[in-house]
């Protein structure tokens, strides 16, 4: 049962255009949500995280938002650069919940 | 940067024999955890630890075990290698955020091990 998913494998988009790659969980315990970044060879970053009281985090050129009620989150990179191009996990805990539940992760590919 | 090391970074390995991979932490950090990343299974935890010889499974522990006998160091071992664990092993390690309650979790740079 895949409590967090990515239902995009792969995303392709041109240098410059704004990036949104989607999430989306099940389980209505979630109330914290991560994204990490994840270039070849290395390990994930993390990238930026929002609570359940938000409904939109801003960092740079990086905002995610969340629809608690459709139980989504969508993370927006504008503008794409060419270092944007690596492999995007979403993931979810609920709160005093230490364990992190990750989505199957979204390829981005930003062409120059 | 998170003070995370793992050794080995690569390891081939044969069928049937041990393999122990080592995660060390130079932040002090409470809270170490295993994943293993596949194609089209993103990041599936096998075990963590919620202190010194606290371990607990995750949701893909057979064929796993892990030990922490110091908070620095935590160790996955898989005691008969299987070419189904070929993948890629992380380790993290987590702190909880200034709200309290919500854990970021920081991850090593990985260990690639085949199984032949």
């Amino acid at each position: 049962d895949q409590q967090v998913k990515q239902n995009s494998p792969s995303l392709s988009v041109q240098e410059g255009r704004i990036s949104i790659l989607n999430c989306d969980y099940t389980n209505s315990m979630f109330d914290y949500f991560l994204w990490y970044k994840k270039y070849p060879a290395e390990g994930p970053t993390f990238l930026i995280s929002i609570s359940s009281i938000k409904d939109k985090n801003e960092d740079g050129r990086f905002t995610v938002f969340l629809n608690k009620s459709a139980k989504h989150l969508s993370l927006h990179i504008v503008p794409s650069q060419p270092g944007d191009s690596a492999v995007y996990f979403c993931a979810a805990s609920a709160f005093g919940n230490e364990k992190l539940t990750f989505g199957t992760g979204t390829r981005l590919t930003i062409i120059p | 940067d998170a003070g995370i090391t793992q050794s080995p970074r690569h390891k081939v390995t044969e069928t049937g024999t041990p393999v122990t991979l080592r995660c060390h932490q130079t932040e002090n950090h409470r809270y170490m955890y295993w994943y293993r990343q596949d194609p089209g299974h993103g990041l599936r935890l096998i075990h963590y630890s919620y202190g010194v010889k606290d371990t607990d499974k995750g949701e893909v522990s057979d064929g796993y075990s892990v030990s922490r006998s110091k908070t620095e160091d935590f160790l996955l071992t898989l005691e008969s290698a299987t070419s189904s664990q070929t993948s890629v092993y992380f380790c993290a390690i987590s702190e909880s955020t200034r709200q309290g309650g919500f854990y970021e979790q920081y991850f090593g740079p990985g260990t690639r091990l085949t199984v032949t």
